[in-house]
Protein backbone atom coordinates (compact mmCIF):
# COMPACT_ATOMS: atom_id res chain seq x y z
CA UNK A 1 0.00 0.00 0.00
CA UNK A 2 2.00 3.05 -1.00
CA UNK A 3 -0.78 5.13 -0.81
CA UNK A 4 -0.53 5.88 2.84
CA UNK A 5 3.14 5.63 3.89
CA UNK A 6 4.24 4.92 7.86
CA UNK A 7 7.48 4.73 8.93
CA UNK A 8 9.44 3.16 10.93
CA UNK A 9 7.32 -0.64 10.54
CA UNK A 10 8.85 -2.00 13.74
CA UNK A 11 10.44 -0.08 16.88
CA UNK A 12 12.13 -1.03 19.72
CA UNK A 13 12.20 1.19 23.11
CA UNK A 14 13.51 1.27 26.22
CA UNK A 15 12.37 4.76 28.23
CA UNK A 16 13.13 6.59 25.25
CA UNK A 17 11.58 9.38 23.06
CA UNK A 18 10.86 8.63 19.03
CA UNK A 19 8.28 9.81 16.82
CA UNK A 20 6.04 7.86 14.37
CA UNK A 21 6.02 9.38 10.91
CA UNK A 22 2.52 8.90 8.37
CA UNK A 23 2.25 10.57 4.91
CA UNK A 24 -0.80 9.55 2.38
CA UNK A 25 -0.83 10.75 -0.96
CA UNK A 26 -4.46 10.42 -1.60
CA UNK A 27 -5.77 13.90 -0.91
CA UNK A 28 -7.04 13.39 1.94
CA UNK A 29 -8.36 16.15 4.43
CA UNK A 30 -8.39 14.13 7.99
CA UNK A 31 -5.96 11.76 9.59
CA UNK A 32 -5.94 9.27 12.50
CA UNK A 33 -4.15 7.55 14.63
CA UNK A 34 -5.30 4.00 15.71
CA UNK A 35 -3.94 1.68 18.42
CA UNK A 36 -4.53 -1.86 18.17
CA UNK A 37 -3.27 -3.73 21.18
CA UNK A 38 -3.02 -7.43 21.46
CA UNK A 39 -5.68 -9.64 21.11
CA UNK A 40 -7.84 -6.21 21.01
CA UNK A 41 -9.08 -4.27 18.17
CA UNK A 42 -8.29 -0.74 16.80
CA UNK A 43 -9.12 2.10 18.58
CA UNK A 44 -8.65 6.13 17.84
CA UNK A 45 -6.21 8.06 19.40
CA UNK A 46 -6.45 11.08 17.64
CA UNK A 47 -8.22 12.82 14.25
CA UNK A 48 -6.95 15.80 12.67
CA UNK A 49 -8.92 17.27 9.88
CA UNK A 50 -7.61 20.27 7.85
CA UNK A 51 -4.33 20.08 10.27
CA UNK A 52 -6.33 21.33 13.00
CA UNK A 53 -6.81 17.97 16.45
CA UNK A 54 -10.39 17.62 16.53
CA UNK A 55 -10.28 14.82 18.85
CA UNK A 56 -8.20 13.32 21.44
CA UNK A 57 -9.32 10.44 22.77
CA UNK A 58 -8.41 10.33 26.29
CA UNK A 59 -5.08 9.35 25.46
CA UNK A 60 -1.77 9.69 28.06
CA UNK A 61 -0.16 12.86 27.39
CA UNK A 62 3.57 11.01 27.01
CA UNK A 63 1.80 10.45 23.41
CA UNK A 64 2.30 14.00 21.25
CA UNK A 65 0.70 14.29 17.54
CA UNK A 66 1.51 16.57 15.14
CA UNK A 67 0.29 17.46 11.93
CA UNK A 68 3.13 19.79 10.09
CA UNK A 69 0.73 19.61 7.00
CA UNK A 70 -2.51 18.40 5.43
CA UNK A 71 -0.26 14.80 4.41
CA UNK A 72 1.34 14.32 7.06
CA UNK A 73 0.82 13.30 10.48
CA UNK A 74 3.36 12.24 13.38
CA UNK A 75 3.31 11.02 16.77
CA UNK A 76 5.81 12.22 19.25
CA UNK A 77 6.28 9.32 22.28
CA UNK A 78 8.46 9.87 25.76
CA UNK A 79 8.91 7.53 28.32
CA UNK A 80 7.17 5.16 26.74
CA UNK A 81 5.24 1.92 28.85
CA UNK A 82 5.16 -1.50 28.36
CA UNK A 83 1.39 -1.01 28.18
CA UNK A 84 2.33 1.24 25.10
CA UNK A 85 3.36 -2.02 23.18
CA UNK A 86 1.02 -2.64 20.63
CA UNK A 87 0.62 -1.55 16.82
CA UNK A 88 -0.18 2.02 15.80
CA UNK A 89 -1.84 2.40 12.63
CA UNK A 90 -2.27 6.31 10.67
CA UNK A 91 -5.35 6.29 8.79
CA UNK A 92 -6.83 9.31 6.09
CA UNK A 93 -10.35 9.64 4.95
CA UNK A 94 -11.61 12.89 2.97
CA UNK A 95 -12.94 14.25 5.94
CA UNK A 96 -14.24 13.40 8.84
CA UNK A 97 -18.08 12.98 7.09
CA UNK A 98 -16.24 10.57 4.60
CA UNK A 99 -15.72 7.10 6.29
CA UNK A 100 -14.43 5.47 4.01
CA UNK A 101 -10.94 5.04 5.44
CA UNK A 102 -7.56 4.18 3.93
CA UNK A 103 -5.03 2.61 6.36
CA UNK A 104 -1.49 2.81 5.94
CA UNK A 105 0.45 -1.13 7.40
CA UNK A 106 1.13 0.20 11.11
CA UNK A 107 4.42 0.55 12.95
CA UNK A 108 4.49 -2.29 15.69
CA UNK A 109 5.92 -0.78 18.53
CA UNK A 110 7.75 -3.48 21.32
CA UNK A 111 8.71 -1.62 24.83
CA UNK A 112 11.04 -3.42 26.82
CA UNK B 1 -20.72 2.92 24.49
CA UNK B 2 -21.65 2.11 20.75
CA UNK B 3 -20.80 -1.96 20.49
CA UNK B 4 -19.68 -4.05 17.36
CA UNK B 5 -20.37 -7.53 17.67
CA UNK B 6 -18.92 -9.95 15.37
CA UNK B 7 -18.64 -13.39 15.14
CA UNK B 8 -17.23 -15.84 14.03
CA UNK B 9 -14.34 -15.52 16.65
CA UNK B 10 -12.50 -18.29 14.45
CA UNK B 11 -13.19 -20.19 10.99
CA UNK B 12 -11.92 -22.54 9.54
CA UNK B 13 -12.22 -23.07 6.21
CA UNK B 14 -10.98 -26.02 3.08
CA UNK B 15 -10.19 -24.38 0.06
CA UNK B 16 -12.98 -24.23 -1.74
CA UNK B 17 -15.52 -23.45 0.51
CA UNK B 18 -17.36 -20.52 1.76
CA UNK B 19 -19.10 -19.20 4.45
CA UNK B 20 -20.36 -15.81 6.19
CA UNK B 21 -19.02 -13.29 9.01
CA UNK B 22 -21.54 -11.18 10.80
CA UNK B 23 -21.29 -8.10 12.60
CA UNK B 24 -24.20 -7.05 14.81
CA UNK B 25 -24.88 -3.39 15.77
CA UNK B 26 -26.30 -2.15 19.02
CA UNK B 27 -27.17 1.67 17.07
CA UNK B 28 -27.92 2.51 13.91
CA UNK B 29 -24.11 3.50 11.79
CA UNK B 30 -23.66 5.67 8.75
CA UNK B 31 -21.72 3.14 7.03
CA UNK B 32 -19.38 -0.01 7.56
CA UNK B 33 -15.79 -1.46 6.62
CA UNK B 34 -14.38 -4.47 6.05
CA UNK B 35 -10.94 -4.99 6.76
CA UNK B 36 -8.62 -8.27 6.53
CA UNK B 37 -5.19 -8.51 8.66
CA UNK B 38 -2.21 -10.15 6.54
CA UNK B 39 0.26 -11.76 7.87
CA UNK B 40 2.35 -8.82 7.38
CA UNK B 41 0.01 -6.82 9.55
CA UNK B 42 -1.32 -4.45 7.03
CA UNK B 43 -5.03 -3.37 6.77
CA UNK B 44 -6.08 -4.04 3.75
CA UNK B 45 -9.57 -2.14 2.92
CA UNK B 46 -12.02 -4.67 1.15
CA UNK B 47 -15.40 -3.12 1.19
CA UNK B 48 -16.79 0.51 2.20
CA UNK B 49 -20.75 0.28 2.37
CA UNK B 50 -23.27 3.36 3.27
CA UNK B 51 -25.89 0.74 2.40
CA UNK B 52 -26.79 -1.58 0.27
CA UNK B 53 -24.54 -5.17 -1.54
CA UNK B 54 -20.91 -4.68 -3.24
CA UNK B 55 -19.01 -7.35 -4.52
CA UNK B 56 -15.71 -7.91 -5.52
CA UNK B 57 -14.54 -11.31 -7.44
CA UNK B 58 -15.16 -14.06 -4.43
CA UNK B 59 -16.74 -11.59 -1.59
CA UNK B 60 -19.28 -10.47 -1.51
CA UNK B 61 -20.48 -7.68 1.50
CA UNK B 62 -24.27 -6.58 2.36
CA UNK B 63 -24.99 -3.59 5.16
CA UNK B 64 -28.66 -2.88 6.44
CA UNK B 65 -28.56 0.01 8.48
CA UNK B 66 -32.03 -0.46 9.66
CA UNK B 67 -31.36 -3.76 10.96
CA UNK B 68 -28.24 -2.86 12.16
CA UNK B 69 -25.80 -5.39 10.96
CA UNK B 70 -23.72 -6.35 7.79
CA UNK B 71 -22.05 -9.40 6.62
CA UNK B 72 -19.05 -10.32 4.51
CA UNK B 73 -19.76 -13.51 2.36
CA UNK B 74 -16.23 -15.43 0.95
CA UNK B 75 -17.04 -17.98 -1.78
CA UNK B 76 -14.11 -20.67 -3.31
CA UNK B 77 -11.88 -19.48 -0.06
CA UNK B 78 -8.29 -19.86 -1.54
CA UNK B 79 -5.12 -20.02 0.89
CA UNK B 80 -4.19 -16.41 0.84
CA UNK B 81 -7.61 -15.62 2.06
CA UNK B 82 -6.82 -16.66 5.54
CA UNK B 83 -6.15 -13.60 8.19
CA UNK B 84 -8.06 -12.05 10.21
CA UNK B 85 -10.66 -9.79 8.94
CA UNK B 86 -12.86 -7.01 10.60
CA UNK B 87 -15.89 -4.99 10.42
CA UNK B 88 -16.05 -1.24 11.43
CA UNK B 89 -18.45 0.70 11.94
CA UNK B 90 -19.27 4.69 11.21
CA UNK B 91 -21.26 6.66 13.17
CA UNK B 92 -19.52 9.69 13.35
CA UNK B 93 -16.01 10.76 13.64
CA UNK B 94 -14.41 7.10 14.54
CA UNK B 95 -14.09 3.71 13.13
CA UNK B 96 -15.57 1.28 15.80
CA UNK B 97 -13.88 -2.07 15.28
CA UNK B 98 -15.43 -5.44 15.63
CA UNK B 99 -13.16 -8.19 17.69
CA UNK B 100 -12.43 -9.71 14.37
CA UNK B 101 -12.96 -13.49 12.72
CA UNK B 102 -9.34 -15.53 12.56
CA UNK B 103 -9.77 -17.29 9.05
CA UNK B 104 -7.80 -19.98 8.45
CA UNK B 105 -8.06 -22.02 4.72
CA UNK B 106 -6.41 -25.02 4.65
CA UNK B 107 -5.81 -27.77 1.67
Amino acid sequence: NTKITQSPRYLILGRANKSLECEQHLGHNAMYWYKQSAEKPPELMFLYNLKQLIRNETVPSRFIPECPDSSKLLLHISAVDPEDSAVYFCASSLDISNSDYTFGSGTRLLVI
Amino acid sequence: GDQVEQSPSALSLHEGTGSALRCNFTTTMRAVQWFRKNSRGSLINLFYLASGTKENGRLKSAFDSKERYSTLHIRDAQLEDSGTYFCAADKGYKLTFGTGTSLLVDP
